[in-house]
This record gives structure tokens, C-alpha cells and sequence, in this order.
């Protein structure tokens, strides 16, 4: 099984809106990754978790949350978003993190829309 | 600012005709890799370039790699309409976790 599944596919939610994104992999990979995507953007990376720890938070604001519940599960926890929040929102995983040579598998995407 | 910087920015071909998009870079890297992005969707990767080589082969996927000049270059021979696609380099700064994205290049091809 190769591959990252994320829910939901689409979400609109107002700035009052507590919601969460969630992402899956059953690769047995260690390290899983958020990325938010403007339209024509190249990925941002947000988070990175590396055994489960997170290990990189790229300065993104607190109204985004992320969690690991265990080496399979990935949350992205949101509260209190702007419209300019809106974007197609990337999970990604890979078989490890640091140095080395790591491909990275990606998900389908959750497109958020704050309204 | 972003690692990668790429041109062209958007390529129209026809069917059968060869695409060459380029990354720069700007500092050193471990790896370099290429990834294709259908509209809308998640990211595939497509081939991973160690700083140590020069050049790699996937089927129709020639990539090359210069770390004295920190460029790459992607060349799909004899496109197909399904090669339609956003392509981006990704390279991860020496020492981080990280993968920086390049500005990537769209790519039409004409059936």
C-alpha cells in the first residue's frame, strides 16, 4: 500500500469554525508532513513530525494545530482561520527525515475554503 | 525565499515533441528531486538526483544535475497529452529536514 489518503477532500468553514484535517499513510514511514498550496503556488511546507515528534514548525500561526496520535495518523487541527487561510492543504510522508534521500509521498489534498 | 527557482514558468508542445524545464538552486544540497502535479491534485514523485551524480534515467525522464552551477534540468522525451501537468524541483538544504519547492513550470501538451 503506497498510499496517503486525506479527508475530507473539501471543506468550507466559517473564522468562528473549529475543524480538523486528517491524513493516513500504512507505509510503516517515520516522518509525515504539512504543506499548504496557493492556486499556481509551489508547496509551503508547515510541519514537519519525525517519529512522531514534531520536529520543524516553519513559524505558522497558532490557528493551526497539528498532531500525531501514532506513526500512521496525521491531524491538522484549525480554529479561529482568515479567508486568506484558504488553500489546498498537503500531507505528505516519507520513510524517514534528516539527512538522507527521501522521497516523499503525498496525498490527494484537503481544498479548505474560509469563508 | 524559495529554495528552487524555475524555468520557464509555463511550456505549450506538441504531442510527441520533447520538454525541457530548469531549477536553479541556491545553497548546497543533499538531493534534488522532481515531482508532477496534475491540476488541483496531490504530488508525484517522480525521480530523486543525489548531489553526487550527474545524471539519471527513468523511462522518458532525463534529469541532470550541475552542483557547480546548483542547477537541474527535466527532460520528457516524446510527450503524450497525459504529461499535461505542473512540474517542481524540490531540494533539501544541507543538514534540515526540509524540502524547499521551486516555482515550478507548467506544461501544456497538445494533442
Amino acid at each position: 500500500d503506497t498510499e496517503v489518503t486525506q479527508t475530507p477532500k473539501h471543506l468550507v468553514m466559517g473564522m468562528t469554525n473549529k475543524k480538523s484535517l486528517k491524513c493516513e499513510q500504512h507505509m510503516g514511514h517515520r516522518a509525515m508532513y504539512w504543506y499548504k498550496q496557493k492556486a499556481k503556488k509551489p508547496p509551503e511546507l508547515m510541519f514537519v513530525y519525525s517519529y512522531e515528534k514534531l520536529s520543524i514548525n516553519e513559524s505558522v500561526p497558532s490557528r493551526f494545530s497539528p498532531e500525531c496520535p501514532n506513526s500512521s495518523l496525521l491531524n491538522l487541527h484549525l480554529h479561529a482561520l482568515q479567508p486568506e487561510d484558504s488553500a489546498l492543504y498537503l500531507c505528505a510522508s516519507s520513510q524517514g527525515a534528516g539527512t538522507g534521500s527521501w522521497e516523499q509521498y503525498f496525498g490527494p489534498g484537503t481544498r479548505l475554503t474560509v469563508t | 525565499s524559495q529554495q528552487g527557482e524555475e524555468d520557464p514558468q509555463a511550456l505549450s508542445i506538441q504531442e510527441g515533441e520533447n520538454a525541457t524545464m530548469n531549477c536553479s538552486y541556491k545553497t548546497s544540497i543533499n538531493n534534488l528531486q522532481w515531482y508532477r502535479q496534475n491540476s488541483g491534485r496531490g504530488l508525484v514523485h517522480l525521480i530523486l538526483i543525489r548531489s553526487n551524480e550527474r545524471e539519471k534515467h527513468s523511462g522518458r525522464l532525463r534529469v541532470t544535475l550541475d552542483t557547480s552551477k546548483k542547477s537541474s534540468s527535466l527532460l520528457i522525451t516524446a510527450s503524450r497529452a497525459a504529461d499535461t501537468a505542473s512540474y517542481f524541483c524540490a531540494t533539501d538544504a544541507s543538514g534540515t529536514y526540509k524540502y524547499i519547492f521551486g516555482t515550478g513550470t507548467r506544461l501544456k501538451v497538445l494533442a
